[in-house]
């Protein structure tokens, strides 16, 4: 079956440094592949997605390229901000008709001022 | 469009009652999915409806859950004899056709 794995949190880091949240999937056939944020007290938020092989999504300076060889979708941002605090969800989705979801664990970001 | 929403946002109940969610999607959105979050991990898929028929349920979903769909617009999801296992963050999205999912704010239960 589908199943996303990202690593293991937290992650904490000053403002204005690199990111990178790692994600690898199995699926069968071409998902497509998310990334979901929950920001504190808040609901999960689509940030950013990609529908095929070597498409890159992007969103508010964060990217993630769709990497089938590797089956990785790693999250990156150049500068991070205090304001990016939250939960990061990897995602695939279903290639039925149903497109259901199936999300990693979690992992939670700390930027410090 | 005011989202998808969730009511209520948080329920305390003791083992045994049996507790009801309500899930209001966006409007025309034709696809509705429920969803359990525990502490620590990311959703797992429970169900998921088109329009007013119930089309899959996760094995997650034992006989003492059910959900409906009646009008096709909002969704009831109700546990019997809740055990505190059941204690999770429940969240619906809805989705224009297979579009990406819009999540609602969640219904935090706690079975005491």
């Amino acid at each position: 079956g589908n199943s996303v794995t990202q690593m293991e949190g937290p992650v904490t880091l000053s403002e204005e440094a690199f990111l990178t949240i790692n994600c690898t999937y199995t699926a069968t056939g071409y998902p497509s592949l998310f990334w979901y944020v929950q920001y504190p007290g808040e609901g999960l938020q689509l940030l950013l997605k990609a529908t095929k092989a070597d498409d890159k999504g992007s969103n508010k300076g964060f990217e993630a390229t769709y990497r089938k060889e590797t089956t990785s979708f790693h999250l990156e941002k150049g500068s991070v901000q205090v304001s990016d605090s939250a939960v990061y969800f990897c995602a695939l989705g279903d290639t039925g008709a149903n497109s259901k979801l199936t999300f990693g664990k979690g992992i939670t970001l700390s930027v410090r001022p | 469009d005011t989202g998808v929403s969730q009511d209520p946002r948080h329920k305390i109940t003791k083992r045994g009652q049996n507790v009801t969610f309500r899930c209001d999607p966006i409007s025309e959105h034709n696809r509705l999915y429920w969803y359990r979050q525990t502490l620590g991990q990311g959703p797992e898929f429970l169900t998921y409806f088109q329009n007013e028929a119930q089309l899959e349920k996760s094995r997650l979903l034992s006989d003492r859950f059910s959900a409906e769909r009646p009008k096709g617009s909002f969704s009831t999801l109700e546990i019997q004899r809740t055990e505190q296992g059941d204690s999770a963050m429940y969240l619906c999205a809805s989705s224009p056709g297979q579009g990406i999912g819009y999540f609602g704010p969640g219904t935090r239960l706690t079975v005491t």
